[in-house]
C-alpha cells in the first residue's frame, strides 16, 4: 500500500478484555516496528520486527502484551486483560531495513479501557 | 532513563521568525538523529535527519544541527509558518544493538499569525 495502514483507528473495550491490533506496513519494508503514546507522553517503543522474527521485545510493559508478525508483511499486536493503564495510541512504523533509517507511521489505534 | 530528552515541552513563535527545537541524548552509540512532525490524531511524519558523521543537514526551511561533543541536536525553521504548528519529536538510534527509534517526549510548536 501507500502507506503504513492500522486497524481500527479506535477501540473502545471493557476492562479485561482482550483486544488485537493491525497493522499493514509498507510493501517492501522489512523492518516493523510499535510504539505507544499515552496521555502527555512521548513515543514509548514496545517492539520491533525483522523480517518475523523479534530481536527486540523489551519495551513490552507486561507478559500480557505479545506481538507477532507473519509473511514479513502484516503485524499484529495482542494486550490480553486490558487494564486501564493500556489506554494509549498505539503507533505502527515500518523502515526499509533496520538500523539508521527514517521510518514510516500509520495514524495509530486509540484504545480506550473502560 | 530516558537516552533523548527534550526539556522544552511548549514553543510560541511569530510567524516569519526563526523556530529553534533543541533535543539532548546521552547515549554515545546513537549516530543518526531525526526529527518527526505530529499533528493532532495523526502519525508522527518524518521530517529530517542527519548522520553523525555531518553536523549540518538542510532541507528547505529545515535545517539539523548536530553538536556531538554535546550530546545536542537541534532544528531550526525558518521562516516559521502556521502550518509549522505541531508537536515536534526528536529520535535517534544506534547502529548497533537496539535500533529502533529512541523518541524524545516532544515540543508543542505554536506558529502565531
Amino acid at each position: 500500500g501507500a502507506g503504513v495502514s492500522q486497524s481500527p483507528s479506535n477501540k473502545v473495550t471493557e476492562k479485561g478484555k482482550d483486544v488485537e491490533l493491525r497493522c499493514d506496513p509498507i510493501s517492501g519494508h522489512t523492518a516493523l516496528y510499535w510504539y505507544r503514546q499515552s496521555l502527555g507522553q512521548g513515543l514509548e517503543f514496545l517492539i520491533y520486527f525483522q523480517g518475523n522474527s523479534a530481536p527486540d521485545k523489551s519495551g513490552l510493559p507486561s507478559d500480557r502484551f505479545s506481538a507477532e508478525r507473519t509473511g514479513g508483511s502484516v503485524s499484529t499486536l495482542t494486550i490480553q486483560r486490558t487494564q486501564q493503564e493500556d489506554s494509549a495510541v498505539y503507533l505502527c512504523a515500518s523502515s526499509l531495513s533496520y538500523g539508521n533509517t527514517e521510518a514510516f507511521f500509520g495514524q495509530g489505534t486509540r484504545l480506550t479501557v473502560v | 532513563d530516558q537516552q533523548v530528552k527534550q526539556n522544552s515541552p511548549s514553543l510560541s513563535v511569530q510567524e516569519g521568525r526563526i523556530s529553534i527545537l533543541n533535543c539532548d541524548y546521552t547515549n554515545s552509540m546513537f549516530d543518526y538523529f531525526l526529527w518527526y512532525k505530529k499533528y493532532p490524531a495523526e502519525g508522527p511524519t518524518f521530517l529530517i535527519s542527519i548522520s553523525s558523521i555531518k553536523d549540518k543537514n538542510e532541507d528547505g526551511r529545515f535545517t539539523v544541527f548536530l553538536n556531538k561533543s554535546a550530546k545536542h541536536l537541534s532544528l531550526h525553521i525558518v521562516p516559521s509558518q502556521p502550518g509549522d504548528s505541531a508537536v515536534y519529536f526528536c529520535a535517534a538510534s544506534a547502529n548497533t544493538g537496539r535500533r529502533a527509534l529512541t523518541f524524545g517526549s516532544g515540543t508543542r510548536l505554536q506558529v502565531q499569525p
